[in-house]
């Protein structure tokens, strides 16, 4: 079975800070990775994505994720925060060619003081 | 497009009541999600359907829960009777199953309430 685990439950920076969210999963095969946000009231929304290729993923609003298979992590990093990156952040798992079921972190709370 | 669409968007019930809550996927998604969203479990899968067909409901919590997908343009999440610990916000999501990589897309969410 697929696990996710975010160990940041609750991260509070400055804005222009640099941001690292760690994520790692547990799963014998091939994955998909993910990072959703949910902004305050909202619906998840997606942040980016891996299927393959380069492990470096860049998605929108200038957030990335590296996959390091050696490590079964895809931590989500931002150089420089925004106070309006305050949000839950959850990582997520799927297993590649398989069925579309997606397995979640327990997310973490991102909170930016001006 | 609209997007996923749920309903209704706040619902606030007594205990012992049933509950129904609505979900429209994008047209063209053949894959629909139902979670659930508390503070204590986080974001947990409750069933999904593809083509219209249960795939996996491993994660509905008991038999007070149900769903259906009567046709491709909507599914329904029934609990029957409804308690408070069933208080959570519900999420729909839909993807396009076929291509490799799919991605989810959410609806709004129902936030629930059972007194």
């Amino acid at each position: 079975a697929q696990s996710v685990s975010q160990h940041n439950h609750h991260v509070i920076l400055s804005e222009a800070a640099s941001l690292e969210l760690g994520c790692n999963y547990s799963y014998g095969g091939t994955v998909n990775l993910f990072w959703y946000v949910q902004y305050p009231g909202q619906h998840l929304q997606l942040l980016l994505k891996y299927f393959s290729g380069d492990p470096l993923v860049k998605g929108i609003k200038g957030f990335e994720a590296e996959f390091i298979k050696s490590k079964f992590s895809f931590n989500l990093r931002k150089p420089s925060v925004q106070w309006s990156d305050t949000a839950e952040y959850f990582c997520a798992v799927s297993s590649f060619g398989g069925n579309e079921k997606l397995t979640f972190g327990t997310g973490t709370r991102l909170t930016i003081i001006p | 497009d609209a997007g996923v669409i749920q309903s209704p968007r706040h619902e606030v019930t007594e205990m012992g009541q049933e509950v129904t809550l609505r979900c429209k996927p994008i047209s063209g998604h053949n894959s629909l999600f139902w979670y659930r969203q508390t503070m204590m479990r986080g974001l947990e899968l409750l069933i999904y359907f593809n083509n219209n067909v249960p795939i996996d409901d491993s994660g509905m919590p008991e038999d007070r829960f149900s769903a259906k997908m009567p046709n491709a343009s909507f599914s329904t999440l029934k609990i029957q009777p409804s308690e408070p610990r069933d208080s959570a916000v519900y999420f729909c999501a839909s993807s396009d199953q076929g291509r490799w990589s799919t991605e989810q897309f959410f609806g709004p969410g129902t936030r629930l309430t059972v007194l």
